[in-house]
């Protein structure tokens, strides 16, 4: 059964703070990861992963992959209470099946 | 680009009638859709996947004559959910996927569902 492990499942940090948010798994065919942020509503998308070691980056935040032993993290620097959200990994196969991860919850405080 | 919409936003209804919700892809053909249901600080729990012309494939644990899914079209699916119940209440989030991104998933704004 595949399976997605995000930790830590909530974290509460200050503004300006730096955060790492993990993502292990254990998928068959794994094609690849995927991270997502949750605010209100539904998640909106933020990166697909599909290489080890090459980090993708949008503003504060950036992540990479490492296929060797099957994790991904996503960074967030400078932390803003903005980025309060539950932070969501999934793992896509060749089957097409994705598999999503219980989810972080962020808490930035002012 | 990639704007996935889904109507009604919020529904209450009471014990044993049906509920439809759609969800539409606004500017891009969606080949496979998903619907998610996902419960208060949960993860989102995949109940089916449809792609467009074909039955949907239902997750395990999931009823297929509870929640009826039809993807008639590259733009629309919608979920069906027959006799509800109060445990039925739920946030329902639809996502779509198209051809030029085939793993990244497009979310809609999700549907609450409120059974009385």
């Amino acid at each position: 059964e595949d399976k997605v492990v995000q930790s830590p499942l909530s974290l509460v940090v200050h503004e300006g703070d730096t955060v790492t948010l993990n993502c292990s798994y254990e998928v068959t065919n794994f094609r690849s990861l995927l991270w997502y942020k949750q605010e209100k509503k539904a998640p909106t998308f933020l990166f697909m992963l599909t290489s080890s070691g090459i980090e993708k980056k949008s503003g504060r935040l950036s992540s990479i992959l490492d296929k060797k032993e099957l994790f991904s993290i996503l960074n967030i620097t400078a932390t803003q209470t903005g980025d309060s959200a539950i932070y969501l990994c999934a793992v896509a196969t060749n089957a097409g099946k994705s598999t999503f991860g219980d989810g972080t919850t962020l808490t930035v405080k002012p | 680009g990639a704007v996935v919409s889904q109507h009604p936003s919020r529904v209450i209804c009471k014990s044993g009638t049906s509920v439809k919700i759609e969800c539409r892809s606004l500017d891009f053909q969606a080949t496979t859709m998903f619907w998610y249901r996902q419960f208060p600080k949960k993860s989102l729990m995949l109940m089916a996947t449809s792609n467009e012309g074909s039955k949907a494939t239902y997750e395990q644990g999931v009823e297929k004559d509870k929640f009826l899914i039809n993807h008639a079209s590259l733009t629309l699916s919608t979920l069906t959910v027959t006799s509800a119940h109060p445990e039925d209440s739920s946030f329902y989030i639809c996502s779509a996927r198209g051809t030029g991104s085939p793993d990244t998933q497009y979310f809609g704004p999700g549907t609450r569902l409120t059974v009385l």
